[in-house]
């Protein structure tokens, strides 16, 4: 069945260091691909998306590529500050439904100040 | 924009009772509105979803009886857990997309206790 599958699961970095997600999809009609921070006990929130005509996406520190071809996707932070840390979620579309979204199970990131 | 408010924020029941919990699109029209369960450490689990103006679709395993979703506007919709037991206790969280967009903004979440 489909799937969204994310790694890892727990990232600990030195504040200043790059953070890397990835996450990998088995529909090859996903189209769009979001990435969602969420802190603890808040909601998550949309940092960056990604749609399948481009192959990278910028915004300040945060960026994410795809990789159609091997169905993967990947958030990349760099300079990562103490409040980075969060959980972070990966998603794609389904393929009964491409406006209901798979989330992926979530990255912890802990930047060590 | 795209600020989704969801109430309440927390609350506690007894076993047996009924809780309603409202989401609202605040400064756009949802025409799509998403039920998530979330347990402690887990990742969103959507429950349904609702359009304005028909009826909710369940995902597989989520009981429509139990969970009773309205979307009577292209602002508002409710999840009404009813007769609510110990192991509905989670964290629910609805979202809401406008035609159109593919992107989903989320409310800040309920969270359930029951006793």
């Amino acid at each position: 069945g489909e799937n969204v599958e994310q790694h890892p699961s727990t990232l600990s970095v030195q504040e200043g260091d790059s953070a890397v997600i990835k996450c990998t999809y088995s529909d090859s009609a996903s189209n769009y691909f979001p990435w969602y921070k969420q802190e603890l006990g808040k909601r998550p929130q949309l940092i960056i998306d990604i749609r399948s005509n481009v192959g990278e996406k910028k915004d300040q520190r945060i960026a994410v590529t795809l990789n159609k071809t091997a169905k993967h996707f990947s958030l990349h932070i760099t300079e990562t500050q103490p409040e980075d840390s969060a959980v972070y979620f990966c998603a794609a579309p389904r393929m009964d439904s491409s406006y209901k979204l798979i989330f992926g199970s979530g990255t912890r990131l802990l930047v060590r100040p | 924009g795209a600020v989704v408010s969801q109430h309440p924020s927390r609350v506690i029941c007894k076993s047996g009772t009924s809780v309603k919990i409202e989401c609202r699109s605040l400064d756009f029209q949802a025409t799509t509105m998403f039920w998530y369960r979330q347990f402690p450490k887990q990742s969103l689990m959507l429950m349904a979803t609702s359009n304005e103006g028909s009826k909710a679709t369940y995902e597989q395993g989520v009981e429509k009886d139990k969970f009773l979703i309205n979307h009577a506007s292209l602002t508002l919709s409710t999840l009404t857990v009813t007769s609510a037991h110990p192991e509905d206790s989670s964290f629910y969280i609805c979202s809401a997309r406008t035609s159109g967009k593919e992107t989903q903004y989320f409310g800040p979440g309920t969270r359930l206790l029951v006793l």
